[in-house]
């Protein structure tokens, strides 16, 4: 069965303070790799799609990285309109397969 | 606006009433999601449609009863709920389920409170 395992569950940053999310995942063959970014009272919004190890997406201030075992999501210098929860989810290959989703990284950052 | 329209936002509900949830996407995708997310759990696939044809009932309860009238629009029949059915549920869409098609766009959830 696939699992996502996100940590930490929650972190607390200041304004500036760069770190990183980690998404640690088994799945059966790894189809694709997704970072999701959701506000209170809002459904996900999409990041990113990571395809294969090695491979790095950036958008602004983020930066996503994938090996075999896991992602990283980078914050560089973050901002406190970047506080949100951070979900990660995989999706197997072969036939069609659902997507799981991890129980996300809320993070708040403060000016 | 992320093209993936739900109504109502909020709901509140006696256990004995029937309500429906409504989802629209303006994406021109062929697949379409529903997710419950509750507290500290990771988001649950309850339904999944490809061209209206459903390809995934993620053994969700009876109680739960979908519809896909074409591809651009969900919707969810609730009916005889619990309290523990209490939470966000999540709308989705997606190009299609087939490789590399499957970033998910997800409307803005429905609030539901279950009395």
């Amino acid at each position: 069965e696939d699992q996502v395992t996100q940590s930490p569950e929650a972190l607390r940053l200041q304004e500036g303070e760069s770190s990183s999310l980690n998404c640690s995942y088994t799945v059966s063959g790894l189809r694709g790799l997704f970072w999701y970014r959701q506000d209170p009272g809002k459904g996900p919004e999409f990041l990113f799609t990571l395809y294969s190890a090695g491979e790095e997406k950036e958008k602004e201030r983020l930066k996503a990285t994938l090996t075999k075992k896991e992602s990283f999501l980078h914050i560089t210098a973050p901002k406190p309109e970047d506080s949100a929860t951070y979900l990660c989810a995989v999706q197997a290959a072969g036939g069609y397969q659902k997507v799981t989703f991890g129980t996300g990284t809320k993070l708040q950052v403060i000016p | 606006e992320t093209g993936v329209t739900q109504t109502p936002r909020h709901l509140v509900m006696g256990m004995t009433n029937k309500k429906s949830l409504k989802c629209e996407q303006h994406l021109g995708h062929n697949a379409m999601y529903w997710y419950k997310q509750s507290a500290k759990k990771p988001l649950e696939l309850m339904f999944v449609y490809s061209l209206e044809e459903r390809v995934e009932n993620n053994s969700v309860p009876s109680r739960f009863s979908p519809e896909c009238p074409n591809s651009s629009h969900l919707f969810l029949h609730l009916h005889t709920l619990q309290p523990e059915d209490s939470a966000l549920y999540l709308c989705a869409s997606s190009q299609d389920v087939g490789q590399g098609k499957n970033i998910q766009y997800f409307g803005a959830g429905t609030r539901l409170s279950v009395l």
